[in-house]
């Protein structure tokens, strides 16, 4: 079972729509990071959480520390916010990032 | 201050061949990490640098892989005698201080 896991793995929204991607880790970490990725493109780091609540403009991380669980949410989403989004860990006394697979999101004009 | 820089941003290799891949990380960023995604999968440690060390290495494979970052000048991942497995895309993060990472755009690696 992979220490971070994602969900969904596929998601497509109409332009508009308010969207929630969810992430569960079965480890100690230091932080949880929220990182977007477009095809063929590199990989852009949203936010770095290590308790409670981030908001940038139309997104917005979450993290419940007691549950191991984040959520990135997307409000009033646009077809430029398609792309792959990617949680990852650093684990607890550990330099390096633990990902999931990441959720492609897909919104549909 | 630009950002982490990389290249090239795209390399093909003959099989058998080598394959260097350059970092230039953000000014006064002494942490260095290459990661590795395959196609259809999710990204990967390799390798962890400072300046002139090798802090963790746990994701390289045991042959054909290396990395340094030397005093001076970027940090290079460099892979001898390529196979058609190596295709990926190799991304370099650098970073401050613990936790924080800042990607590059990656060197997307093809072997023919």
């Amino acid at each position: 079972k992979n220490e971070v896991e994602q969900s969904p793995q596929n998601l497509t929204a109409q332009e508009g729509e308010f969207i929630t991607i969810n992430c569960s880790y079965s480890v100690g970490i230091s932080a949880l990071h929220w990182l977007q990725q477009h095809p063929g493109g590199g990989i852009v780091s949203l936010f770095m959480l290590s308790s409670g609540k981030k908001k940038h403009g139309r997104l917005i991380a979450t993290i419940n520390i007691q549950e191991k669980h984040s959520s990135l949410h997307i409000t009033a989403s646009h077809p430029r916010d398609s792309a792959v989004y990617i949680c990852a860990v650093t684990p607890g006394g550990s330099e390096k990032l633990v990902f999931g697979k990441g959720t492609k999101l897909t919104v549909n004009p | 201050n630009a950002g982490v820089m990389q290249n090239p941003r795209h390399l093909v290799r003959r099989r058998g061949q080598e394959a260097r891949l350059r970092c230039s990380p953000m000014k006064g960023h002494s942490h260095v990490y290459w990661y590795r995604q395959l196609p259809e999968e999710g990204l990967k440690f390799m390798v962890y640098l400072q300046k002139e060390n090798i802090i963790d290495e746990s994701g390289m494979p045991k042959e054909r892989f290396s990395a340094e970052f030397p005093k001076e000048g970027p940090s290079i991942l460099r892979i001898q005698q390529v196979v058609r497995g190596d295709s990926a895309a190799y991304f370099c993060a650098s970073s401050p201080r613990q936790g924080l990472a800042f990607f590059g755009q990656g060197t997307r690696l093809t072997v023919v």
